[in-house]
């Protein structure tokens, strides 16, 4: 068991670019979330995968996000023409069917 | 829409004292996590309360949950200065996803 990963850790971009994060679950789990949190915030739910499912996605996740999970291992969260707002630790975690999420150590993203 | 107070937000404790933090929800839930986070870092996971009347103790922290009060705390008994973090609750609601509270910054005082 090593954990969940997410890579990269930090990414600096400027507003209008396009950034891709990365998730890999630990091997068991058939769940994967994503979730954002802001300074002084708890994390806020974006979205989950069930196996390669893609079963929910939260309102705060507008038309330039999108997450996949293609092969119901690691995923993938993309943000197109980042805005400042976008600016926050970007949260993965993973869990074995509803039992307990384990979070990976974060992507803080930078948007100038 | 399920929401998640904490309270207190901020919390300065000596050592050795004891103190709770109060996590209550809105909606009903049979299942309460608690989460640490130090600055800069992920979450860690602390305890999964599953059932009404639960209790977890795991060092000089315990947790409860009063599923028909909405309800769950956690005591800290006799703090020391490696407590120092923010404490989240977080509740999974009916749609399987976690909502969290706002958190409790705590920090002891030598």
């Amino acid at each position: 068991d090593t954990g969940v990963s997410q890579n990269p850790r930090h990414k600096i971009t400027k507003r209008g670019q396009n950034v891709t994060f990365r998730c890999d679950p630990i091997s068991e789990h058939n769940r994967l979330y994503w979730y954002r949190q802001t300074l002084g915030q708890g994390p806020e739910f974006l979205t989950y995968f069930q196996n390669e499912a893609q079963l929910e996605k939260s309102r705060l996740l507008s038309d330039r996000f999108s997450a996949e999970r293609p092969k119901g291992s690691f995923s993938t969260l993309e943000i197109q023409r980042t805005e400042q707002g976008d600016s926050a630790m970007y949260l993965c975690a993973s869990s074995r069917d509803t039992l307990r999420q384990y979070f990976g150590p974060g992507t803080r993203l930078t948007v100038t | 829409e399920l929401k998640v107070e904490q309270n207190p937000l901020f919390l300065s404790m000596q050592e050795g004292k004891n103190y709770t933090i109060y996590c209550n929800y809105s909606t009903t839930s049979d299942r309460l996590y608690w989460y640490r986070q130090d600055p800069g870092k992920s979450l860690e996971s602390l305890f999964v309360l599953l059932s009404n009347g639960a209790v977890k103790q795991e060092g000089r922290l315990m947790a409860s949950l009063d599923t028909k009060a909405r309800l769950s705390t956690l005591h800290i008994t006799a703090a020391v200065h490696d407590l120092s973090a923010t404490y989240f609750c977080a509740v999974d609601g009916e749609d399987e996803k976690l909502t969290f509270g706002t958190g409790t910054r705590l920090t002891i005082i030598p």
